[in-house]
């Protein structure tokens, strides 16, 4: 299994509204991270988790919550996001730490709009 | 801080052709990684090629090889042989070896290659 698999594919969501998005790998990667992207611009960095431990936050909202309860898995919790925040919100993995020149497996994404 | 700047919003190639797309970054570490990301329409975003700082050589993958000038801090991307499968967004993108930054990788704004049949 060489993939990092993201659901939902698509999200819409209201301002008072609390969801979820979700990563999964199985590829034994230690490094997990949560990117945003607006159409046609790079991806943001948000958070890096390193051995299951947030090693980075780009000072991101609170209304954005990382959670990663395995190494396999990585959670995104949103909480009263605004329409600013809607973009691809993409998850990669890499193996080992993240301070490794090792490369980033990307997941497909998840759409999220915020009406 | 490091930055890392593509100065070809839009490039172009005729099938079958050469192209060589431009990277140059800004950093004071002596250590790093440079990559190279492709990001196709609506599909996953995927490695290309890497480049570790301390090799001199260029990195080659099959029809896709850098050009990597450590003192001009350059990192040009070059593309033999295009295939239209390489139409896509391809982003530079740079990891540095420091521990304050460790993990984290800069993204430049990126190009679009468009390949005419």
């Amino acid at each position: 299994d060489t993939e990092v698999t993201q659901t939902p594919k698509h999200l819409v969501m209201g301002m008072t509204n609390k969801k979820s998005l979700k990563c999964e790998q199985h590829m034994g990667h230690r490094a997990m991270y949560w990117y945003k992207q607006k159409a046609k611009k790079p991806p943001e960095l948000m958070f890096v988790y390193s051995y299951e431990k947030l090693s980075i936050n780009e000072s991101v909202p609170s209304r954005f919550s990382p959670e990663c309860p395995n190494s396999s898995l990585l959670n995104l919790h949103l909480h009263a996001l605004q329409p600013e925040d809607s973009a691809l919100y993409l998850c990669a993995s890499s193996l080992g730490s993240a301070r490794k020149n090792n490369e980033q497996f990307f997941g497909p994404g998840t759409r999220l709009t915020v009406l | 801080a490091q930055t890392v700047t593509q100065s070809q919003p839009e490039m172009s190639v005729q099938e079958a052709e050469t192209v060589t797309l431009s990277c140059t970054y800004d950093t004071s570490e002596s250590d790093y990684y440079l990559f190279w990301y492709k990001q196709p329409p609506s599909r996953q975003m995927i490695l290309v090629i890497r480049q570790e700082a301390y090799k001199q050589q260029n990195a080659t993958e099959n029809r896709f090889s850098v050009n990597f000038q450590k003192a001009a801090k350059s990192f040009s991307l070059k593309i033999s042989d295009s295939q239209l499968g390489d139409a896509a967004m391809y982003f530079c993108a740079y990891k540095g070896r420091g521990h304050t930054n460790a993990g984290k990788s800069t993204f430049g704004d990126g190009t679009t290659l468009t390949v005419k049949p």
